[in-house]
């Protein structure tokens, strides 16, 4: 089956601008966790949505929001980028909290110039 | 709360054994174990869970000692394909995120 589609793959931005990025997750899973993967700092959790709803929300400003749709596909915005907004944006879904693992999309690419 | 791992990067000659440990300051729901190779995405090894038994295939194998809040990853025999960077993913409760280690970085030589 498909797995965790994310688009666009790269992305370069000027500061100042905002970004929207796009996770489809796994056909049936319902969860999408977003993560911020950055060399110094690994993976971050952004935020996570389950049925539209947002469950958790990471220690990020407030110009970090998201959303999730009817058919679980996920959008997370960045708006008034800085260039420590330079990252890669990971997607997660999953079936199911605690019995399973979740499988990461590719990633976005996200520059900041 | 982000779980701490150890060592931060670890050489290793092929057949050689290895252990990553991963430990919180808080009570664990659930541990998870992921594998990322240079410009990949994070892959899933193994979960494992509050009460449940140390899990894993022969050669990568994982523990959790729930009362010191700790896990750790074994990779026994340790082949090429092992090289990667290992993340520990810890949930307090079934509500809580997964949040995620900063890595150890394995690199195994011929």
């Amino acid at each position: 089956k498909a797995g965790v589609t994310q688009t666009p793959r790269y992305l370069i931005k000027t500061r100042g601008q905002q970004v929207t990025l796009s996770c489809s997750p796994i056909s049936g899973h319902r969860s999408v966790s977003w993560y911020q993967q950055t060399p110094g700092q690994g993976l971050q959790f952004l935020f996570e949505y389950f049925s539209e709803t947002q469950r958790n929300k990471g220690n990020f400003p407030g110009r970090f929001s998201g959303r999730q749709f009817s058919n679980s596909r996920s959008e997370m915005n960045v708006s008034t980028l800085e260039l420590g907004d330079s990252a890669l944006y990971l997607c997660a879904s999953s079936s199911s909290r605690g019995n399973y693992g979740y499988t990461f999309g590719s990633g976005t690419r996200l520059t900041v110039v | 709360q982000q779980p701490v791992q150890s060592p931060q990067a670890v050489i290793l000659r092929e057949g050689e054994d290895a252990v990553i440990n991963c430990s919180s300051s808080k009570a664990l729901y659930s541990v998870h174990w992921y594998r990322q190779k240079h410009g990949e995405a994070p892959v899933f090894l193994m979960i494992l869970l509050k009460g449940g038994e140390q899990k894993g295939h022969e050669k990568i194998s994982a523990s959790f000692n729930e009362k010191k809040q700790q896990s750790s990853l074994y990779l026994t025999a340790s082949q090429l394909s092992y090289s990667g960077t290992y993340f520990c993913g810890t949930e307090n409760s079934g509500n809580t995120p997964l949040v995620f280690g900063k890595g150890t970085r394995l690199s195994v030589i011929a």
